[in-house]
């Protein structure tokens, strides 16, 4: 069973604190990516990346970084939180190839900056 | 950009009774997928359709690509109550390599 796994479930952080949001997957899959999900808006693509130390933004990447120094492992980062980033954070992986493969998804970790 | 709208947001059914959510998109697929939340859950997904015109189903549900690429509908066959959540599409163009999800249809079914 592909298990991809976050590293909180909740979060409470102050504005303008540096936030470090952590994903993992135990399936050696190529891609990973990192979403956010509000009410009424869906799943936003913040960052994906393809392969170690590659990324590519998405549609939503301002006020994010990403990192990716082990396969495994696909890090968020909000340099300085702000309160609009309040949001629901899911992590997914899929295997990479011509074509498009099933994502997985991560329990997710709810962010609230104040 | 490429957007993927998907109708309605919100959907109350009695059970047994029929459910269809529709997406479309600005642009022409690759492929498309769909995936369903439960509340309080994350998106698992259900499956994916890659040929034009390609009907696909799975028990009661039935999910369709249009010919011309840009839409899809995932039909419900007297719904239960399990069948509660979201559901989302997510359109795949081979030329960004990104997936791009609807918004979600949010199914409710009361017994």
């Amino acid at each position: 069973d592909v298990k991809v796994t976050q590293s909180s479930r909740y979060l409470v952080k102050r504005t303008g604190e540096k936030v470090f949001l952590e994903c993992v997957q135990d399936m050696d899959h190529e891609n990973m990516f990192w979403y956010r999900q509000d009410p009424g808006l869906g799943l936003r693509l913040i960052y994906f990346s393809y392969d170690v130390k590659m990324k590519e933004k998405g549609d939503i990447p301002e006020g994010y970084s990403v990192s990716r120094e082990k396969k495994e492992r696909f890090s968020l980062i909000l340099e300085s939180a702000s309160t609009n980033q309040t949001s629901m954070y899911l992590c997914a992986s899929s295997l990479a190839g011509t074509g498009a493969y099933e994502q997985y998804f991560g329990p997710g970790t709810r962010l609230t900056v104040t | 950009g490429q957007q993927v709208m998907q109708i309605p947001q919100y959907q109350h059914v009695q059970e047994g009774e029929d459910f269809t959510t529709y997406c479309n998109s600005s642009t022409t697929l690759s492929n498309i997928q769909w995936y369903k939340q439960r509340p309080g859950g994350h998106p698992v997904f259900l499956i994916q359709l890659v040929k034009s015109g390609e009907v696909k189903k799975q028990k009661r549900l039935t999910f369709q690509f249009g010919e011309a690429k840009k839409n899809s509908s995932l039909h419900i066959t007297a719904t239960q109550t399990t069948d509660v959540g979201t559901y989302f599409c997510a359109g795949y163009s081979s030329g960004t390599y990104k997936y791009i999800f609807g918004t979600g249809t949010r199914l409710k079914v009361l017994a």
